[in-house]
């Protein structure tokens, strides 16, 4: 079954502080992305990456800064977190035909 | 640059009814198509796509949706709801031979009534 992993499923973190949200996928694939999803505004991408220590910008970088070291793995990082940062941040991967496989999601609030 | 429009944020509909989502999509090039799910507490899955070929795609649970390329649309259908059908439903859009973005709609909740 493929799967794709979210570090945690909920998160409390304080402003100012710098947050690392974890995504892990179980298959070789190049693509990952990372997205925000807020009530009314649906997904917004933040970041992708098409392949290790690659990344591309999405709709809404500002604030976030991502990382990929490793093809399975990729990290979006929250320098200094700010409570307009409060959201579901949700990971995905490429898969087949030009389709997305996402993760749980992770439900972060910011203090 | 792409962009997908759906008309509904919420629509409310009783168990064993029909339902429509509308989604209408605008591109200057050729585009793949998809609905997307997300049952309440999970992240997104896929209900169906529109790659190429016959323009009634089925998918899971039931649903099917016709890609009208003349009215720019991919509405979602499905003939009797049930109450597990609770969830918000996602339309998106990819340019044709761009693996490396989709643009998602804002989401439409569909709320099942007893």
């Amino acid at each position: 079954d493929v799967k794709v992993t979210q570090s945690s499923r909920y998160l409390v973190k304080r402003t100012g502080e710098k947050v690392f949200l974890e995504c892990v996928q179980d298959m070789d694939h190049e693509n990952m992305f990372w997205y925000r999803q807020d009530p009314g505004l649906g997904l917004r991408l933040i970041y992708f990456s098409y392949d290790v220590k690659m990344k591309e910008k999405g709709d809404i970088p500002e604030g976030y800064s991502v990382s990929r070291e490793k093809k399975e793995r990729f990290s979006l990082i929250l320098e200094s977190a700010s409570t307009n940062q409060t959201s579901m941040y949700l990971c995905a991967r490429g898969q087949g035909a030009y389709e997305q496989y996402f993760g749980p999601g992770t439900r972060l609030t910011v203090t | 640059a792409q962009s997908v429009t759906q008309l509904d944020s919420q629509v409310p509909v009783f168990e064993e009814a029909p339902v429509e989502l509308r989604c209408n999509y605008s591109s200057s090039v050729s585009v793949y198509l998809f609905w997307y799910v997300q049952y309440p507490n999970q992240g997104l899955q896929l209900l169906l796509k529109y790659l190429s070929g016959s323009t009634l795609v089925k998918g899971i649970n039931g649903f099917e949706a016709e890609f009208n390329k003349s009215q720019t649309s991919f509405h979602l259908r499905k003939p009797s709801v049930h109450i597990s059908d609770t969830a918000e439903y996602f339309c998106a859009v990819s340019e044709m031979n761009r693996d490396d973005k989709i643009i998602f709609g804002k989401g439409t909740r569909l709320h099942i009534l007893p």
